[in-house]
């Protein structure tokens, strides 16, 4: 079956523009989360979500960064005015449910600003 | 806080030898804690899970172990091969977290 898809794959702006990412998690996969990646780094958590529930927003770094998730399925990553610090690969996973399960990451979407 | 370290400096390990990988954690009791796999330009892909009530896990030339006293998984890789040159990442999880805490990666390099 297909696995996580991200888009776009590259994404260059200018300092300032606002961006969305967009995510489109593996059917029946309850939990999506999104994290930040720069060069050479680990893993940033960013925010996740479970079905219905409310998003845990605890990782957004500002209140510039924000996400959606429709009909518990695509999501969305927005970031507005976007800075040069903001320039990394911003990767969305997919999971069954809680620790217990593995995550399946996409790509990546890589951001630079300008 | 809680927290996960692992080598931070490059291993690098003969063809054919067996490469072990550490993982410790401090402040936590994790319920489970898996290892992933990131080549370059790619996102993490997962290879094992392990529950704190296993000592240890194998799948293929892979084992993982688990020692909850010792707060600390290790991760081998047996007859290594240059394919296997590749970032490894830890993550931990309680029982009713959604959340994984990562720990930051240890690059492997297996020389020919």
């Amino acid at each position: 079956g297909a696995g996580v898809s991200q888009s776009p794959s590259n994404k260059v702006t200018e300092k300032g523009k606002d961006v969305e990412l967009r995510c489109d998690p593996i059917s029946g996969h309850t939990a999506l989360y999104w994290y930040r990646q720069s060069l050479g780094q680990g893993l940033e958590f960013l925010i996740y979500f479970q079905g219905n529930s409310a998003p845990d927003k605890s990782g957004l770094p500002s209140d510039r960064f924000s996400a959606e998730r429709t009909g518990g399925s695509v999501s969305t990553l927005t970031i507005q005015r976007t800075q040069q610090e903001d320039s990394a690969v911003y990767l969305c996973a997919s999971s069954l449910g809680r620790g217990g399960y593995e995550q399946y990451f996409g790509p990546g979407t890589r951001l630079t600003v300008t | 806080s809680q927290k996960i370290e692992q080598n931070s400096e490059a291993l690098n390990i003969q063809e054919g030898k067996t490469a072990t990988l550490t993982c410790n954690y401090t402040n936590y009791s994790p319920a489970y804690l898996q290892w992933y796999r990131q080549d370059p330009g790619r996102g993490p892909v997962f290879l094992l899970l392990i529950r704190e009530n296993e000592k240890e896990k194998r799948k293929e030339r892979l084992k993982v172990t688990f020692d909850t006293t010792l707060k600390q998984s290790l991760f081998h890789i047996t007859a290594s091969q240059p394919a296997d040159s590749a970032t490894y990442l830890c993550a931990l999880a309680g029982d009713s977290n959604y959340q994984l805490i990562w720990g930051a990666g240890t690059k492997l390099i297996i020389k020919p």
